[in-house]
């Protein structure tokens, strides 16, 4: 089972719509989670991270943690297309050489005019 | 806030040659970064963490003879990659974490493209 699992898509939706990420991990000690976005050939770029259990909100996006069912998303309300890219989601993990942020390996969105 | 520069973008070298990526936190100071790999159509692969002033934690299978890290300050770590060859050939990304905190979020530089002919 890989550490951090995510779909790897493409998941396509309109202009305008709520896109939804999953993601899940199998670390149930794991406390810290991050979204990135990576546009192709690009850097990751911290979109948000959320520690507690519940939604968090910013703007458009909203991070959502159920630690119980070891599961994280992302929702991007509105939409655009220039919020086309691969959304990684990763997480804190305790190992013991120490904390370790671990990937998953994306889902790619694309959002369609 | 939280700007990290990498340097170069690009490189393109021949085979054997070393070759050294500079990553900088411009705007805050950063007690640890980290050096990760990416092949194409994966995810990003942690190589090894560089703490400031003391030895970089190598991950399992990375070679810290080829990599050598360096974080000599409190806002640069470099990576060389010795004597390079063509499966060196990724895209190497680094990141700085700001503050001391090991959840604080890891920001990344824009990453070195290296192309071994």
């Amino acid at each position: 089972q890989k550490e951090v699992e995510q779909n790897s898509g493409p998941l396509s939706v309109p202009e305008g719509a709520i896109a939804s990420l999953n993601c899940t991990y199998s670390d149930r000690g794991s406390q810290s989670f991050f979204w990135y976005r990576q546009y192709s050939g690009k850097s990751p770029e911290l979109i948000m991270f959320i520690y507690s259990n519940g939604d968090k909100e910013d703007g458009r996006f909203t991070a959502q943690l159920n630690k119980a069912s070891q599961y994280v998303s992302l929702l991007i309300r509105d939409s655009q297309p220039s919020d086309s890219a691969t959304y990684l989601c990763a997480v804190l993990l305790l190992t013991g050489g120490g904390n370790k942020l671990t990937f998953g390996t994306g889902t790619q969105l694309k959002v369609e005019l | 806030g939280a700007v990290v520069s990498q340097h170069p973008s690009w490189v393109i070298c021949k085979s054997g040659t070393s070759v050294k990526i500079e990553c900088r936190s411009l705007d805050f100071q950063a007690t640890t970064m980290f050096w990760y790999r990416q092949f194409p159509k994966q995810s990003l692969m942690l190589m090894a963490t560089s703490n400031e002033g003391s030895k970089a934690t190598y991950e399992q299978g990375v070679e810290k003879d080829k990599f050598l890290i360096n974080h000599a300050s409190l806002t640069l770590s470099t990576l060389t990659v010795t004597s390079a060859h063509p499966e060196d050939s990724s895209f190497y990304i680094c990141s700085a974490r700001q503050g001391v905190q090991s959840n604080q979020p890891q920001h990344f530089g824009d990453g070195t493209r290296l192309s071994i002919l």
